[in-house]
């Protein structure tokens, strides 16, 4: 089964830094969604993107969907403690009873 | 309003015996999910239901069968588990048909390890 690449897989940085990462694809996606998955939980939705080219923001957090429809972009600015986890990209391809297809992850780490 | 629950939390079993996962949810939500994830890979399709009494195959399928007799609870069985059934199990459902609505609501997960 497909999985999506997500790069980088890990990132320590320090408190106060911007974080970016990216999800690419070798198919086309309707939908990219960004998730999030604390230590022991599971994952809460992020980010939403629906339209190629969308750009949408969630607070500190911006992502982007690619213009191809087989990428997107997460950042992270300035970074604080809480943001510690485990980042997933997911698309979904429209018809398909909302089944998604999960990125491999980039775990990020932040140091004070 | 739990959200979605899962039990139980933790499982050690032998190779070779079976056993239930129970995903539970109290948000009236017709579409739920059975996912499983292990170390350095993101969470991979299991078995997934559109509807009371509906059922699918995932991407990962074989040696795991669900039920949706109700349309709250989605169980997941192992009839004979192996070690390669060690994973992290967790649950998910949808909120709505409509085309934006695509937020998935996750279980806390099943840590599952079989010997």
């Amino acid at each position: 089964g497909q999985q999506l690449n997500q790069s980088p897989q890990s990132m320590f940085i320090q408190e106060g830094e911007d974080v970016s990462m990216n999800c690419t694809s070798s198919s086309i996606f309707n939908t990219w969604l960004w998730y999030k998955q604390d230590p022991g939980e599971g994952p809460v939705l992020l980010i939403a993107l629906y339209k190629a080219g969308e750009l949408t923001s969630n607070g500190r957090l911006t992502a982007q969907f690619g213009i191809t429809r087989k990428d997107s972009f997460l950042n992270i600015s300035a970074s604080i403690p809480s943001d510690v986890g485990i980042y997933f990209c997911a698309g979904l391809v429209a018809g398909t009873a909302s089944k998604l297809t999960f990125g491999t992850g980039t775990r990020l780490q932040v140091t004070l | 309003n739990a959200g979605v629950t899962q039990t139980p939390k933790f499982r050690v079993l032998k190779t070779g015996q079976s056993m239930t996962l129970l995903c539970a949810q109290d948000m009236n939500h017709e579409y739920m999910y059975w996912y499983r994830q292990d170390p350095g890979m993101g969470l991979r399709l299991i078995h997934y239901s559109v509807g009371e009494g509906t059922t699918a195959k995932g991407e990962v399928p074989d040696g795991y069968n669900v039920s949706r007799l109700k349309k709250q609870n989605f169980l997941l069985g192992l009839e004979s588990a192996a070690p390669s059934q060690t994973s992290v199990y967790f649950c998910a459902s949808r909120k709505t048909r409509l085309a934006r609505e695509e937020t998935q609501y996750f279980g806390p997960g099943t840590r599952l390890l079989v010997l």
